[in-house]
């Protein structure tokens, strides 16, 4: 089934210590999304990449990145985690048609990272 | 700019009564409309959106919504409460531009009573 994959679903890191997370799409939607959720929060976005052409939310802090080396994979590296980064991370895709970013979205299972 | 707001972090509902969940949002043109549902530990999956046309959208696993202008409001809907519907669930409005981002609800937790 075309679908979503995030890897791994939890990950621990250490404070400071850089952690990537990774997401694969075999939808081939050219549309791929990050989103922080805190516990009990609607899922912020952090950025989206629309093909190879990276869009970065004006907050989204500098110690996070993101990569999209092909159109089935995408990842989001952080530098150098904070205890408040500590969330649930959601990657999504979508296909562009009308907009990149009103058509329907398609999540991933999420990855939980832990910082101690 | 658009925003939601999902009235009630918390709803609790007998298995086999209805099931409303609300939300009315703010937008200064037509928008689009979604809800979306979140199991434990999951992503979130899409249970129906509006876009343009009919009003009443139907969605998966029995539930609808109904776009009302008037009121701002895209309230979704179920006859009646399965227990595997407890959930986290999020309304979220973009609008018909295309940089513009899904903007989404604070999101109700929905609890099923036996």
């Amino acid at each position: 089934d075309a679908m979503v994959i995030q890897n791994p679903r939890y990950q621990v890191t250490q404070f400071g210590k850089p952690v990537t997370l990774s997401c694969s799409q075999t939808l081939n939607h050219n549309v791929m999304y990050w989103y922080q959720q805190k516990s009990s929060q609607a899922p912020k976005l952090l950025f989206h990449y629309y093909d190879k052409d990276f869009n970065n939310e004006a907050d989204t802090p500098d110690n996070f990145q993101s990569r999209r080396p092909n159109t089935s994979f995408c990842f989001l590296d952080i530098r150098s985690p904070g205890l408040g980064d500590a969330a649930m991370y959601l990657c999504a895709t979508s296909r562009d048609s009308t907009g990149p970013l009103q058509e329907t979205q398609y999540f991933g299972p999420g990855t939980r990272l832990l910082v101690l | 700019a658009q925003s939601v707001t999902q009235l009630g972090s918390h709803v609790s509902v007998s298995e086999g009564a209805l099931v409303l969940l609300r939300c009315n949002y703010s937008s200064s043109v037509p928008p689009y409309l979604f809800w979306y549902v979140q199991y434990p530990n999951q992503g979130l999956q899409l249970l129906l959106k509006y876009t343009t046309g009919a009003t009443l959208v139907k969605g998966i696993n029995g539930f609808e919504a109904e776009f009302k202008k008037s009121e701002t409001s895209f309230h979704l809907t179920k006859p009646s409460a399965h227990m595997s519907d407890a959930a986290e669930y999020f309304c979220a409005v973009s609008k018909m531009n295309r940089d513009d981002k899904i903007i989404f609800g604070k999101g109700t937790r929905l609890h099923i009573l036996p």
